[in-house]
């Protein structure tokens, strides 16, 4: 089964301070990597789908790249209001996704 | 245009009731599936459904069940309920079949007593 680690599990960065989250998967055949956006006490939010190494996309203060066995999301020079849980999943069979841990971000001001 | 619905909100069962949660997708989106998200597990893929009919499903015991409607309105239905079972119920609904992304709702929040 497809295996999707999140790193780190907790950020915490002053407002400006740029940093990068980690997505390591393990697939059989990559369909499609998605970025979700978490604010407590709602749903995900959909962020970014790459699909094939060197892919690239970016949104506001956010950028998601991928490699073969990873994808990263850098986020620069970020603001308080993006403090969010961040998770990576990739997607196994038609519509099902497989998620990572998520990495709780916070950005003091 | 109105996002993915879904009721209620908050629910509190005890061990052994069983509960129903309903979701209501964007309007057009005829696939809709269900996750569990805890805080030591994650989100786990519950079920899918498209047109009525379940098109996948994930390592969740028969308690655990699902349907569709044909306004692809969907229904998940837990039964015998166990502690283990409190967690947070999420409802996505995407346009078709096939990778799109998904669109969440804000969840139910069961709690088990």
């Amino acid at each position: 089964e497809d295996q999707v680690t999140q790193s780190p599990e907790a950020l915490r960065l002053q407002e400006g301070e740029s940093s990068s989250l980690n997505c390591s998967y393990t697939v059989s055949g990559l369909r499609g990597l998605f970025w979700y956006r978490q604010d407590p006490g709602k749903g995900p939010e959909f962020l970014f789908t790459l699909y094939s190494a060197g892919e690239e996309k970016e949104k506001e203060r956010l950028k998601a790249t991928l490699t073969k066995k990873e994808s990263f999301l850098h986020i620069t020079a970020p603001k308080p209001e993006d403090s969010a849980t961040y998770l990576c999943a990739v997607l196994e069979g038609a519509q099902k996704l497989v998620f990572g841990q998520g990495t709780r971000l916070t950005i003091n001001p | 245009k109105a996002g993915v619905t879904q009721t209620p909100r908050y629910l509190i069962k005890t061990r052994g009731q069983q509960v129903t949660l309903s979701c209501s997708p964007i309007s057009g989106h005829r696939s809709v599936s269900w996750y569990q998200q805890t805080p030591g597990q994650g989100l786990q893929f519950l079920f899918e459904y498209f047109s009525e009919t379940q098109r996948n499903k994930g390592n969740f015991p028969g308690r655990f069940s699902g349907r569709q409607f044909s306004n692809s309105r969907s229904e998940m239905n837990v039964s015998t309920l166990e502690l283990g079972d409190s967690a947070l119920y999420l409802c996505a609904s995407s346009p078709a079949y096939g990778g799109e992304k998904l669109f969440f709702g804000s969840g139910t929040q069961l709690s088990v007593l």
